[in-house]
């Protein structure tokens, strides 16, 4: 099953403009993580963030953590056309053994030229 | 280094019929686990593999099974195939031993089960 929502479902936005998705989750984390992925490939690793962080920076990228309130944010900088893909934020929950990421809903990302 | 492989990328199939999907991962992981992604349940987790042994099993009937050979390479069997099956079946590889490291996604395999 999976771990929260994202939101929005769908965002479009012009480049240039700054895009914020938001991810909730309903467990306790060790560290959650931003994946991309574009027209249904594979996914790529985007940041992650510890759960005694509270916000991590990466290029254009900017994610916060407020583990009180189960919620992240993503926020792409000054959006361009090749940032248009779905974006996922996935969870390691406390507890879990190995690898395993429980993944949001996504959100889809358009950025038009 | 090379990434992740998955073979094949797209794959037709029949109700009944059973299918299997290869991954290899990039040298040196020992990890590989499998997601399985549709439009209406998202990213779900399958099974992990580490050193050969599977450490986690996500919430899919016994018609999903897999395995890791001593080459890290892996693969998943999906047997009795149901139209629901369809999917976009993507695997990762990851270095680390716990959920604290960058997963490597290979591009997926595209099944789809008439």
């Amino acid at each position: 099953s999976q771990q929260g929502e994202e939101d929005p479902q769908a965002l479009s936005i012009q480049e240039g403009e700054n895009a914020t998705m938001n991810c909730s989750y309903k467990t306790s984390i060790n560290n959650l993580q931003w994946y991309r992925q574009n027209s249904g490939r594979g996914l790529v690793h985007l940041i992650l963030i510890r759960s005694n962080e509270r916000e991590k920076h990466s290029g254009r990228l900017r994610v916060t953590l407020d583990t009180s309130k189960k919620s992240s944010s993503l926020l792409i900088t000054a959006s361009r056309a090749a940032d248009t893909a779905s974006y996922f934020c996935a969870t390691d929950e406390i507890g879990n053994a190995g690898n395993m990421l429980t993944f949001g809903g996504g959100t889809r990302l358009m950025v038009k030229p | 280094k090379a990434g992740v492989t998955q073979t094949p990328r797209y794959l037709i199939k029949t109700r009944g019929q059973q299918v299997t999907l290869s991954c290899s991962p990039i040298s040196g992981h020992r990890s590989v686990s499998w997601y399985q992604q549709t439009p209406g349940q998202g990213l779900q987790f399958l099974f992990e593999y580490f050193s050969e042994t599977q450490r986690n099993k996500g919430n899919f009937p016994g018609r999903f099974s897999g395995r890791q050979f001593s080459n890290s390479r892996s693969e998943m069997n999906v047997s009795t195939l149901e139209l629901g099956d369809s999917a976009l079946y993507l695997c990762a590889s990851v270095t680390g031993t716990s959920g604290a490291n960058e997963q490597f996604f290979g591009p997926g395999t595209r099944l789809t089960v008439l």
